[in-house]
């Protein structure tokens, strides 16, 4: 269960603040993906990277920012979000070698006042 | 684009029945089907794939079967224990190079009662 880290678990803010989610992966892969989980709604792709380049941007909007340093870390910058973007954002990687099995970390909590 | 639709959306179900969930999907050119387990808190867990060479595949109480024609998959759960309830989640890909594009469906909430 610690392959994947998320920080932090839970985060409150502001529609006007800003802040980043935090994903490392300690597995040796070299793809990761942001997901969105609302409730009743399927778990929904944001962004793809591979080898640290964005290789899929789900038409997110660009008050979610990514950021992926290494292979090892991807951050999901925050700004100005909406209410409507409460959910529970989750983090994946794998391999990279195309259909294999994607690990998620625990998700990060978001609740936007 | 694909789209991947998932019934029931809840199920219920007596310790040692069987449990059926099923998924279809729009683009034919998917090829590979994952079966994900969320328990409730807890992050999304792979418990069996399939890839569109094979029609069904196994692993002890838990098995999926894929018909490309009707473009449909299902996961079958045999014996239920109550550590099986959860949420599962099918998803579909077609190969995308070095990454795994899935499309996820809306979930079923599995609840078995002791």
């Amino acid at each position: 269960e610690t392959g994947v880290t998320q920080t932090p678990r839970h985060l409150v803010m502001g529609m006007t603040n800003k802040k980043s989610l935090k994903c490392e992966q300690h597995l040796g892969h070299n793809a990761m993906y942001w997901y969105k989980q609302s409730a009743k709604k399927p778990l929904e792709l944001m962004f793809v990277y591979s080898l640290e380049e964005r290789v899929e941007n789900n038409s997110v909007p660009s008050r979610f920012s990514p950021e992926c340093p290494n292979s090892s870390h991807l951050f999901l910058h925050l700004h100005t979000l909406q209410p409507e973007d409460s959910a529970l954002y989750l983090c994946a990687s794998s391999q990279g070698q195309g259909q294999e099995t994607q690990y998620f970390g625990p998700g990060t909590r978001l609740l936007v006042l | 684009g694909e789209n991947v639709e998932q019934h029931p959306s809840t199920l219920s179900v007596q310790e040692g029945d069987s449990a059926v969930i099923k998924c279809t999907y729009s683009d034919s050119a998917s090829n590979y089907f994952p079966w994900y387990k969320q328990e409730l808190g807890k992050r999304p867990q792979l418990i069996i794939d399939i890839r569109s060479n094979v029609g069904e595949k196994k692993d002890q109480r838990i098995a999926v079967t894929l018909n490309k024609t009707a473009k449909h998959f299902s996961l079958h759960i045999t014996e239920t224990q109550p550590e099986d309830s959860a949420v599962y989640f099918c998803a579909a890909s077609s190969y995308g190079g070095a990454t795994n594009k899935l499309i996820f469906g809306t979930g079923t909430l599995l609840a078995v009662q002791p």
